[in-house]
């Protein structure tokens, strides 16, 4: 069964720090994974994703995150904070079952303080 | 890129009375849409798989005649909340599934809250 940890409910980063925001995985199969991010009373917006073709991922705003199939970890990081990046974020698994569903892992909220 | 539109993106009812959320993918078909549930300071619960032509898949524990689903077309997919009470009050928000990208993509969310 497909399930997803993320380690840090909170996670807090001065302007222009490194961001680490971690996530592990658990599947039976190789996984596609996923971050979202999610400003306050709005909806999810993909990151990036891993569909397994490169092991490190670029996506939108100067985010990356990096599969490490050995550590079952899709940690998503950011060189340096912006404090627009303040926000809830969402790592996810594709279920390997029918329709393709996402499984969400618990959120980690980032502030970023000046 | 895909997007997702979410009808209305608030609403307040009175208790016993239904609301109707829409979904809409706006630049894409959806043969699949997904419909979550998030409670505050939480992460989204998903309660139903929405394909269009046929009847949703819905997760275990989610009352299939409280949240009546209908994906009558490859760009919208209704839900709709029958005799809504205080307690189903939630930020709902719906995805829609890009096949040849294997993602899925949200809409705005809709805030239900029940009086």
């Amino acid at each position: 069964a497909q399930s997803v940890t993320q380690l840090g409910s909170h996670v807090s980063v001065s302007e222009g720090a490194l961001v680490l925001l971690r996530c592990n995985y658990s599947s039976s199969v190789p996984p596609y994974l996923f971050w979202y991010v999610q400003y306050p009373n709005q909806g999810l917006q993909l990151l990036l994703k891993y569909t397994s073709a490169a092991t490190l991922v670029k996506g939108i705003n100067g985010f990356e995150a990096e599969f490490k199939k050995s550590e079952t970890s899709f940690h998503l990081t950011k060189p340096s904070a912006h404090m627009s990046d303040a926000a809830e974020y969402f790592c996810a698994v594709r279920f390997s079952g029918g329709y393709n569903k996402l499984i969400f892992g618990a959120g980690t909220r980032l502030a970023v303080h000046p | 890129g895909a997007v997702v539109s979410q009808h209305p993106s608030r609403v307040i009812c009175k208790s016993g009375t239904s609301v109707k959320i829409e979904c809409r993918s706006l630049d894409f078909q959806a043969t699949t849409m997904f419909w979550y549930r998030q409670f505050p300071k939480q992460s989204l619960m998903l309660m139903a798989t929405s394909n269009e032509g046929s009847k949703a898949t819905y997760e275990q524990g989610v009352e299939k005649d409280k949240f009546l689903i209908n994906h009558a077309s490859l760009t919208l997919s209704t839900l709709t909340v029958t005799s809504a009470h205080p307690e189903d009050s939630s930020f709902y928000i719906c995805s829609a599934r890009v096949p040849e990208q294997e993602s899925q993509y949200f809409g705005p969310g809709t805030r239900l809250t029940v009086l």
